[in-house]
């Protein structure tokens, strides 16, 4: 089955850390981008990072730039996102998306189901 | 940054009806647009790409159409399973931008 799952979600302090994890299962992991999405609580879609197939190439909204780093493991078929100096804006569910295949980035084709991120104290 | 503009943030429809989304790029996207449809604590779903490519097994009735910054989603007859919020988004230019989403409910 083509799917994404996702984990490493969970309760973190303000300034605390977290690394999210996505596990690709179906299709050639190695052949496609790969993104990571969040949807704060109640809000709209919010694209975080993206990362080329090899890993040459990284991207990454405003917001996270410096804090977070998006990685990729092609011989796990794995997507991973770092996050560090967490905030409260942060809070959302993070979705690890498929993007498509070749030179150049585009849409997310398949998403995984999400995990949820709750920065507070 | 690119803006993307939907409207309208929400609109009321029976089953049967057509449903039509506009979403507007405050900048020169050509055809670099996707639409997603998001159900209550589901993930989105991937409808459209390339502004008027409908993704594989997405029924008939939905297309999409527009070039440069309009463009537009059409329903052709609700179904009782399209209710859902559906956002548009560009991917001309990082960073990758999506409008605010419409829900269209009953």
């Amino acid at each position: 089955e083509v799917q994404l799952v996702e984990s490493g979600g969970d309760l973190v302090l303000p300034g605390g850390s977290l690394r999210l994890s996505c596990a690709a299962s179906g299709f050639s992991f190695n052949n496609h981008w790969m993104k990571w999405v969040r949807q704060a609580p109640g809000r709209g879609l919010e694209w975080v990072a993206n990362i080329k197939q090899d890993g040459s190439e990284r991207f990454y909204v405003d917001s996270v730039k410096g804090r977070f780093t998006i990685s990729r493991d092609n011989t796990q078929n794995s997507l991973f996102l770092q996050m560090n100096s967490l905030r409260a804006e942060d809070t959302a569910v993070y979705y690890c998306a498929r993007g498509p295949p070749g030179e150049n980035d585009g849409d997310c084709n398949l998403w995984g189901r999400g995990t949820l991120v709750t920065v507070s104290s | 940054d690119i803006q993307m503009t939907q409207s309208p943030s929400s609109l009321s429809a029976s089953v049967g009806d057509r449903v039509s989304i506009t979403c507007r790029a405050s900048q020169d996207i050509t055809t670099w647009l996707a639409w997603y449809q998001q159900k209550p604590g589901k993930a989105p779903k991937s409808l459209i790409y390339r502004a008027s490519t409908l993704q594989s097994g997405v029924p008939l009735r939905f297309s999409g159409s527009g070039f440069g910054t309009d463009f537009t989603l059409i329903i052709s007859s609700l179904q009782p399973e399209d209710f859902a919020t559906y956002y548009c988004q560009q991917y001309q230019t990082y960073p990758l931008t999506f409008g605010g989403g419409t829900k269209v409910e009953i």
